[in-house]
């Protein structure tokens, strides 16, 4: 199979300060990799396309200034969350396809809680 | 853009007994429509997929099925046991890029 890894698994922050999180594929290339944000009892929601090479694809309603998405190489895509602010405490996970449509492989997940 | 219902959000069924999710999407163009499992607090894992040009697709426990004409698909768990417990999301996805838009999710418990 394919491995995922995201980093941090957890973090706690300060308002108003930024964290990022990680998003790796271990033993593949990812030329698309997908944030998606969970709160607690709910659904994935993709907030954005994170494509190799350029700018990320935000969605409906998801701040392209507040989750800065970073897809520097075939492996690795950033989430920086900016300005953290108490909402936006939740589950941050990433995914990532070898090659589509086909099996999309998930990170661990980072839960993010914002003081 | 694509929608996907999923139903019901909650199930509950005795062990040894089957259970069935359904889902719904808009959007016709919709090709890849997987099924995942999610363990509370860990990552959703792929239990199952289909393509739009598949109508059954089996594996041991667990089948899907998909309509076409009418937009929907559906879980099948036969002889479920209580590690069948968790959230199950189907999702769609739409185009060459591959975002899938997933369901509410349902919680399956299995009462042994």
């Amino acid at each position: 199979g394919a491995v995922v890894s995201q980093h941090p698994s957890r973090v706690i922050c300060k308002s108003g300060t930024s964290v990022k999180i990680e998003c790796r594929s271990l033993d593949f290339q990812a030329t698309t990799m997908f944030w998606y944000r969970q709160f607690p009892k709910q659904s994935l929601m993709l907030m954005a396309t994170s494509n190799e090479g350029s700018k990320a694809t935000y969605e409906q309603g998801v701040e392209k200034d507040k989750f800065l998405i970073n897809h520097a190489s075939l492996t690795l895509s950033t989430l920086t969350v900016t300005s953290a602010h108490p909402e936006d405490s939740s589950f941050y996970i990433c995914s990532a396809t070898k090659g589509f449509p086909g099996e999309l492989f998930f990170g661990e997940g980072s839960r993010l809680t914002v003081l | 853009g694509e929608n996907v219902e999923q139903h019901p959000s909650t199930l509950s069924v005795q062990e040894g007994d089957s259970a069935v999710i359904k889902c719904t999407y808009s959007d016709s163009a919709s090709n890849y429509f997987p099924w995942y499992k999610q363990e509370l607090g860990k990552r959703p894992q792929l239990i199952i997929d289909i393509r739009s040009n598949v109508g059954e697709k089996k594996d041991q426990r667990i089948a899907v099925t998909l309509n076409k004409t009418a937009k929907h698909f559906s879980l099948h768990i036969t002889e479920t046991q209580p590690e069948d417990s968790a959230v199950y999301f189907c999702a769609a996805s739409l185009g060459s890029q591959g975002n899938l838009i997933f369901g509410k999710g349902t919680k399956l418990s299995v009462k042994p």
